[in-house]
């Protein structure tokens, strides 16, 4: 079966500081991988989505990157994070042929409580 | 941009009481609403994918309904138990150039309270 993992679970970092987030999956090839974030008070956002290594998509500018080196892992990064940049980020897994006629589910890890203080 | 929005955005209920919320998307080039329920402290857990007009999903005391027609989806949880106090989702797949690749767009949820 397929598992997703993600850590840390919990990130207190000072602002200016660079940031990394891990995810892998397990279980799968070529998943399509995603990054979400919650802001405090906002639903859950899009960042990045990746369908393989090194494609990388971005939904919203920002102060973050992301990169996929491997098949099944995805990073989010950033080299000096923000105020604004805290929040719950969440990193899922869905599929690689999804299609519009066959909408697959996304699979969440737990996710990672950032603060940035 | 797709606009799914939530009502309520929070909701208290004692246990027993059925309830019922709110999804709203868009009607025009629909193609799929999912319900996610996230209990604090763990992932995001899907509910449901709903694909058709009139389709109505059930889990044990949970069930949802789909109007694409009209852009709304509803879930129902009758006998709300407090294991049921999380906060629900919904999120529509949007499409760009022909592909989506599984991106969803997220309401901002709705936050279930059920009091013993």
């Amino acid at each position: 079966s397929q598992t997703i993992h993600q850590w840390p679970a919990t990130l207190v970092q000072p602002v200016g500081s660079p940031l990394s987030l891990e995810c892998t999956v397990e279980g799968t090839s070529n998943p399509n991988l995603y990054w979400y974030r919650q802001a405090a008070g906002r639903g859950l956002q899009l960042l990045f989505y990746s369908v393989g290594i090194g494609q990388i998509s971005s939904e919203v500018p920002q102060n973050l990157s992301a990169s996929r080196p491997q098949d099944r892992q995805f990073i989010l990064s950033s080299k000096k994070l923000l105020l604004s940049d805290s929040g719950f980020y969440l990193c899922a897994w869905s599929p690689p042929d999804w299609l519009p006629l066959r909408p697959a589910e996304a699979f969440f890890g737990q996710g990672t409580r950032l603060t940035v203080v | 941009i797709l606009n799914v929005e939530q009502s309520p955005q929070s909701l208290h209920v004692q246990e027993g009481d059925s309830t019922n919320f709110t999804c709203s998307f868009p009607s025009s080039n629909f193609y799929a609403l999912h319900w996610y329920r996230w209990e604090t402290a763990k992932s995001p857990e899907a509910l449901f994918v709903m694909t058709l007009n009139g389709d109505e999903k059930k889990k044990g005391r949970i069930s949802a309904t789909l109007n694409t027609k009209e852009g709304y989806s509803y879930l129902y949880i009758k006998g709300s138990q407090p294991e049921d106090s999380a906060t629900y989702l919904c999120a529509s797949p949007h499409l760009a150039g022909g592909t989506s690749y599984g991106k969803l767009t997220f309401g901002q949820g709705t936050i279930l309270t059920v009091h013993p």
